[in-house]
Parts: structure tokens; C-alpha cells; sequence
């Protein structure tokens, strides 16, 4: 297992509403990425923080926000929630920093339902 | 940007046979591949990945290969056992894409007793 930790694991909400979930990336690591993974497909990149700056997003509009503290961990804010949001939300945790070749090791995720 | 194409969507081998899993990317500029194995309800874990500047890898009954020319990158699974069976994942990282990994759309590799 790796040391990166999620919370909450489970979580559901209803259309319109707010989520945050929480990431702490493995000991030295100090970059990490978020990833949606809808039932049955592959994880797809959210954004990535670096020393708590945006380091590369993907296609995913601006209600979904991000923030990287000063040790390292994380948090995904998604606001005004939509159906299709429900997912494994994943974020991974890598030693580099701006450096595009580290291997990025996954958290547990945590399962969002919007209702 | 990137695509990734990921086949078989399922597979299905005997105990003790060999599986492989074929990838195919379009963005000349990724340099980093790797493949992850998912069970169910769980985390995707790093299995093995491969830079561009070598052409395989070996880990045990795991193996890599990739070719930059065409594009495409696949994974040996040898020896296989039940405990393989899992959703793998490729996937690929552009440097002109942000950092930003790419994956397939998964194989369901099962391993029949």
C-alpha cells in the first residue's frame, strides 16, 4: 500500500451542493494530482499542485478548484454539483516536482453519489 | 491532446498462461508510460512503467515494450495466476500536456483456475 491517504472514502450529496475532499500525499512527495474515475473507465486528470501552486490542469470547468497546503496535502472543492459528478475521485501523490517523468502512487479514492 | 487506446477490453487465459495488453498512443512528445492494475473497489497500483529512452522492461512475470515509432506499448503478464484478475490500466504523460496522465479505457483481465 502506498502512504497516500484519502478522505472521506464515502460521500454523498445532492445536485447543487458543495464537496471537499482531502488528500495527504506520501512522506517527501510534494506534488499531487486529482483524478475523476467514473464507473468503469479509466481515471481522468483533474489538475495538479506543485508546492501549492496549479502545476497543469485537464478539461474540467472551473467549479472544480483545488488547494495545496504547506505540507504537502490537498484538497478538490467541487461546487454546484451536478449528477454526472458521481465518481472515484483519486488523487496520487509523486516525488518531483515540475519534472513530468515521476511515477504517481493513488490514494484509496473516495466514492462521491450526487443525488 | 493525448489519446490512448487501450485493447482488449476483456481477456480471459487459463491459469499459467500468458496475457497481453496492448496500448496505442497519438502524442509523439509522451515520454513516460505506465500501467497500473485495479481490483475491484480498490486503488489502481503501479505495476511497472517504462520511459522512451528504453525499448523494454522486465520485473518478474511482468513485462514491458515499447515501440516510439508506432506508437504503441503493450504489457506480458506470463505464468499467469488467479490472483492476476484485475481491471489494468495504460497510460501515458505528455511534456507538452501539463503533467497530466493519460490512461486507456482499462482491460478486465480474468485468470480461469
Amino acid at each position: 500500500e502506498t502512504g497516500v491517504t484519502q478522505s472521506p472514502t464515502h460521500l454523498i450529496k445532492t445536485r447543487g451542493q458543495q464537496v471537499t475532499l482531502r488528500c495527504s500525499s506520501q512522506s517527501g512527495h510534494n506534488t499531487v494530482s486529482w483524478y475523476q474515475q467514473a464507473l468503469g473507465q479509466g481515471p481522468q486528470f483533474i489538475f495538479q499542485y506543485y508546492r501549492e501552486e496549479e502545476n497543469g490542469r485537464g478539461n474540467f470547468p472551473p467549479r472544480f478548484s483545488g488547494l495545496q497546503f504547506p505540507n504537502y496535502s490537498s484538497e478538490l472543492n467541487v461546487n454546484a454539483l451536478e449528477l454526472d459528478d458521481s465518481a472515484l475521485y483519486l488523487c496520487a501523490s509523486s516525488p518531483g516536482g515540475r519534472s513530468p517523468q515521476e511515477t504517481q502512487y493513488f490514494g484509496p479514492g473516495t466514492r462521491l453519489l450526487v443525488l | 491532446g493525448e489519446n490512448v487506446e487501450q485493447h482488449p477490453s476483456t481477456l480471459s487465459v487459463q491459469e499459467g498462461d500468458s496475457a497481453v495488453i496492448k496500448c496505442t498512443y497519438s502524442d509523439s512528445a509522451s515520454n513516460y508510460f505506465p500501467w497500473y492494475k485495479q481490483e475491484l473497489g480498490k486503488r489502481p497500483q503501479l505495476i511497472i512503467d517504462i520511459r522512451s529512452n528504453v525499448g523494454e522492461k522486465k520485473d518478474q512475470r511482468i513485462a514491458v515494450t515499447l515501440n516510439k515509432t508506432a506508437k504503441h506499448f503493450s504489457l506480458h503478464i506470463t505464468e499467469t495466476q488467479p490472483e492476476d484478475s484485475a481491471v489494468y490500466f495504460c497510460a501515458a504523460l505528455s511534456r507538452d500536456a501539463g503533467n497530466m496522465l493519460t490512461f486507456g479505457g482499462g482491460t478486465r483481465l480474468m485468470v480461469k483456475p
